[in-house]
């Protein structure tokens, strides 16, 4: 099981670019959520997909969207760049159905906004 | 008042110590509870998780959840070098299909041999 895979591993980006980072989650795993974590900080909810609809999302602007794939990858794009956007960004999948509860995380991609 | 505090440290313990690491919460609605170790630079790794108000161990760690206080705390015993990392308390909140997780700022663990 190659668990939670994310690409790129690092980015570097200018101002007002834009990014697409991709997600393939753990297998068996049917929902995704991406976070961004700024450095010493805890990771902050962006926003989840499910069935290929975005589900919930956190108090982010609309500069970041994102899609689900019927294979249930998905991607996380971020519009207009700007510095406060470097970050780690972190991709998480879990389970829906059954009781399981826990979600596991990717390794990241570092985008660097300059 | 944030809805997951932790506080950040730094903390620094010599090689078998017995650590401990704890969180507040403010929402009742918070069901789920999970501990996240994070190396520098990498993805959080899933640790302990449990639900219930209790103890839950595994191996050397132990997570305990007090719901009637909103704290939960992760204990090391036996500390070891290769435990040094950043440890984050997660909670979910799990109604209806939400399940998104909130987070503490996470707490910077050194263990020195």
């Amino acid at each position: 099981d190659a668990g939670v895979t994310q690409s790129p591993t690092h980015l570097i980006k200018t101002r007002g670019q834009q990014v697409t980072l991709r997600c393939s989650p753990k297998s068996g795993h049917d929902t995704v959520s991406w976070y961004q974590q700024a450095l010493g900080q805890g990771p902050q909810f962006i926003f989840q997909y499910y069935e290929e609809e975005e589900r919930q999302r956190g108090n982010f602007p609309d500069r970041f969207s994102g899609h689900q794939f019927p294979n249930y990858s998905s991607e996380l794009n971020v519009n207009a760049l700007l510095l406060g956007d470097s970050a780690l960004y972190l991709c998480a999948s879990r389970q829906t159905s059954g009781r399981l509860h826990e979600q596991f995380f990717g390794p990241g991609t570092r985008l660097t906004v300059l | 008042q944030k809805e997951v505090e932790q506080d950040p440290g730094p903390l620094s313990v010599p090689e078998g110590a017995i650590v401990s690491l704890n969180c507040t919460y403010s929402n009742s609605a918070f069901q789920y509870f999970m501990w996240y170790r994070q190396y520098s630079r990498k993805g959080p790794e899933l640790l302990m998780y449990t639900y219930s108000s209790g103890n839950k161990e595994d191996g050397r760690f132990t997570a305990q959840v007090d719901k009637s206080s909103k704290y939960i705390s992760l204990f090391i015993r036996d500390s070891q070098p290769s435990d040094s990392a950043t440890y984050l308390c997660a909670i979910e909140n799990s109604g209806g299909s939400n399940y998104k997780l909130t987070f503490g700022k996470g707490t910077l663990l050194t263990v020195n041999p």
